[in-house]
């Protein structure tokens, strides 16, 4: 595709439920980003890959999270033992490379509620 | 460390008004600045974006941005703002670290 696609769009769950939430980057896209989207509080860092390099976890909230990318393409974040502030929404991004500035592009999200 | 403040969580305007959007950072180290745009239900488009040379940066859609080294700021301004322009608009500086630090965003609501 030509751009960052996520899924599912939105997931409902139950508070206690694993989820796990997918990103396809940009073909060719070597760093990708996942961030999340709470009301009222902007975009928060959770996680982000470059290349064969370790990921970079500092911004994940708690050992619930985590997340993995399989050949270097499509990544998987999940979240175990969701709790009702877990819902947010959850966006991916990718970019050329991290190693200089490259610009970002953000798939459409994914918009998880725990109830 | 950088940090990003949106000094305005909501701003209502009437169409055909000029609007101005607030941003100031703090760093230690030179950035380079954006502004990204989300319309409803929809993904974080870059809306424009500042990494050197002029301060005056312009998007498509007659936005712009100047940045302000002294005042540390890079407010986004439009001279007269459609309805089309409603979305929330973020805020963010790159300081040479793989991630983008952002502002929590204003809501930006043009009505008739």
């Amino acid at each position: 595709g030509a751009g960052v696609s996520q899924s599912p769009s939105n997931k409902v769950t139950e508070k206690g439920k694993d989820v796990e939430l997918r990103c396809d980057p940009i073909s060719g896209h070597t760093a990708l980003y996942w961030y999340r989207q709470s009301l009222g509080q902007g975009l928060e860092f959770l996680i982000y890959f470059q290349g064969n390099s370790a990921p970079d976890k500092s911004g994940l909230p708690s050992d619930r999270f985590s997340a993995e990318r399989t050949g270097g393409s499509v990544s998987t974040l999940t979240i175990q033992r969701t709790q009702q502030e877990d819902s947010a929404v959850y966006l991916c991004a990718s970019s050329a490379t991290s190693e200089s500035y490259n610009e970002q592009f953000f798939g459409p999200g994914t918009r998880l509620t725990v109830l | 460390a950088q940090s990003v403040t949106q000094l305005d969580s909501q701003v209502p305007v009437f169409e055909e008004a000029p609007v101005e959007l607030r941003c100031n950072y703090s760093s230690s180290v030179s950035v380079y600045l954006f502004w990204y745009v989300q319309y409803p239900n929809q993904g974080l488009q870059l809306l424009l974006k500042y990494l050197s040379g002029s301060t005056l940066v312009e998007s498509i859609n007659g936005f712009e941005a100047e940045f302000n080294k002294s005042q540390t700021s890079f407010h986004l301004r439009k001279p007269s703002v459609h309805i089309s322009d409603t979305a929330e608009y973020f805020c963010a500086v790159w300081g040479g670290s793989e991630k983008l630090v952002f502002g929590k965003g204003t809501k930006l609501t043009v009505n008739p």
